[in-house]
């Protein structure tokens, strides 16, 4: 079946520091791709996403860019804040033109801003 | 608007008993979807209902079953649990089951089997 590969954690940061999460998914054809994150004692919470090749997905200074030659869908942050920390997943879900099987999750990665 | 909403938020259940979990979408969501979050792992897929009907199922045993009512809540049936049921479970709500799949998160239910 698919799998989604993210980098392994925990990955520890100064604040202002640049991040960069690595995500490879292993779906034939155009999945779409997703960013979830898990702050402490919260639910998950979709950050970005991107539906299609060379989308890229943006959100709360956060950025990834679907990259169909290298199946990757990286996560970067040009300056990363204490309030940043927390899980982040990478996801794959359908392709574009629909299906129902449900969102296939990397294990996560813990981020940790230290000021 | 609230959000997804589930409940309970925490149960402890003994081995080979059943338990139930429930779940409301977002106001005009049509579709929910189940998942297994075991501790230090990322979601994973249980089921997808859209309309009522089973849409998509992951590769779970027959010991897990689901349904959706006419006003879109679910519930998840778990038969003789199993000390490796212990995890959170989490309901998911989107507007379609199709491309545009959305999904929001509810807080989930910590299943503990004892």
């Amino acid at each position: 079946g698919n799998s989604v590969t993210q980098m392994e954690g925990p990955v520890t940061l100064s604040e202002e520091a640049f991040l960069t999460i690595n995500c490879t998914y292993t779906a034939t054809g155009y999945p779409s791709l997703f960013w979830y994150v898990q702050y402490p004692g919260e639910g998950l919470q979709l950050l970005l996403k991107a539906t299609k090749a060379d989308d890229k997905g943006s959100n709360k200074g956060f950025e990834a860019t679907y990259r169909k030659e290298t199946t990757s869908f990286h996560l970067e942050k040009g300056s990363v804040q204490v309030s940043d920390s927390a899980v982040y997943f990478c996801a794959e879900g359908p392709h574009s033109g629909g299906g129902a099987d449900g969102l296939t999750f990397g294990k996560g990665t813990h981020l940790i801003i230290q000021p | 608007d609230a959000g997804v909403t589930q409940s309970p938020t925490h149960l402890i259940k003994t081995r080979g008993q059943h338990v139930t979990l429930r779940c409301s979408p977002i106001s005009g969501h049509k579709s929910v979807s189940w998942y297994q979050q075991v501790l230090g792992q990322g979601p994973q897929f249980i089921f997808q209902y859209y309309e009522k009907e089973e849409r998509g199922r992951g590769n779970f045993p027959d010991r897990f079953s689901a349904r959706q009512f006419p006003n879109y809540s679910s519930e998840l049936n778990v038969n003789a649990l199993l000390l490796g049921d212990s995890a959170l479970y989490l309901c998911a709500s989107s507007l379609t089951g199709g491309a545009s799949y959305e999904q929001y998160f509810g807080p989930g239910t910590r299943l503990t089997v004892t």
